[in-house]
């Protein structure tokens, strides 16, 4: 069976700070990988997806980038934080089908 | 206007009660559609899925699909209190991306 794991599960950083978020995912090969990030009390925005390695696609421009050295690896980074990247940053996969799995997600604080 | 409407709630059910979750969306391309469930402090689960107009059931949960309305809906029923949450409507668009609406937010009370 597939599973996804995303570290860290919490992580509080200060303004101007790098960041860097990891998703794995297991049993599945070549899947869509996606990252969403949810505000607090707000829906879910899909901030990028890539269908393979080294192939990342933007949805919306800021100070946030991807990549994915791996087929199952797809990483989250930035280099200076700011204090609006506070959220729930979720890791997505699917494979064959419509149907996306979450992760559990990351709670970043940025103070 | 809002790709993906959802009342936010809280919509307030007593156990035992039919829970009735409502979702419209704007793109017409939309062919399939799915609807998540989200405790507090989690994150989403995948709990049905529709892609034909009409009804789908899965247990105590039932999809309803109307392209022509442009209206997808949840049905619980049997509600109990561990249904308590926030239901996420997520149709995909005509671009293969999932869009989420806000939420609604269900009490199932004892």
């Amino acid at each position: 069976s597939q599973t996804i794991h995303q570290w860290p599960a919490t992580l509080v950083q200060p303004v101007g700070s790098p960041l860097s978020l990891e998703c794995t995912v297991e049993g599945t090969s070549n899947p869509n990988l996606y990252w969403y990030r949810q505000a607090a009390g707000r829906g879910l925005q899909l901030l990028f997806y890539s269908v393979g390695i080294g192939q990342i696609s933007s949805e919306v421009p800021q100070n946030l980038s991807a990549s994915r050295p791996q087929d199952r690896q797809f990483i989250l980074s930035s280099k200076k934080l700011l204090l609006s990247d506070s959220g729930f940053y979720l890791c997505a996969w699917n494979s064959g089908s419509f149907e996306q799995f979450f992760g559990p997600g990351t709670r970043l604080t940025v103070l | 206007q809002k790709e993906v409407e959802q009342n936010s709630g809280p919509l307030s059910v007593p156990e035992g009660a039919i829970a009735s979750l409502n979702c419209t969306y704007s793109d017409r391309g939309s062919q399939s559609f799915f609807w998540y469930r989200q405790y507090s402090g989690k994150s989403p689960e995948l709990i049905m899925s529709i892609y034909s107009n009409g009804d789908k059931e899965d247990g105590r949960f039932t999809a309803q699909l109307n392209k022509a309305s442009q209206y997808v809906s949840l049905l619980i029923r049997d509600s109990q209190p561990s249904d308590s949450a926030t239901y996420l409507c997520a149709p995909y668009n005509a671009g293969n991306m999932l869009t989420f609406g806000g939420g609604t937010r269900l009490m199932v009370k004892p």
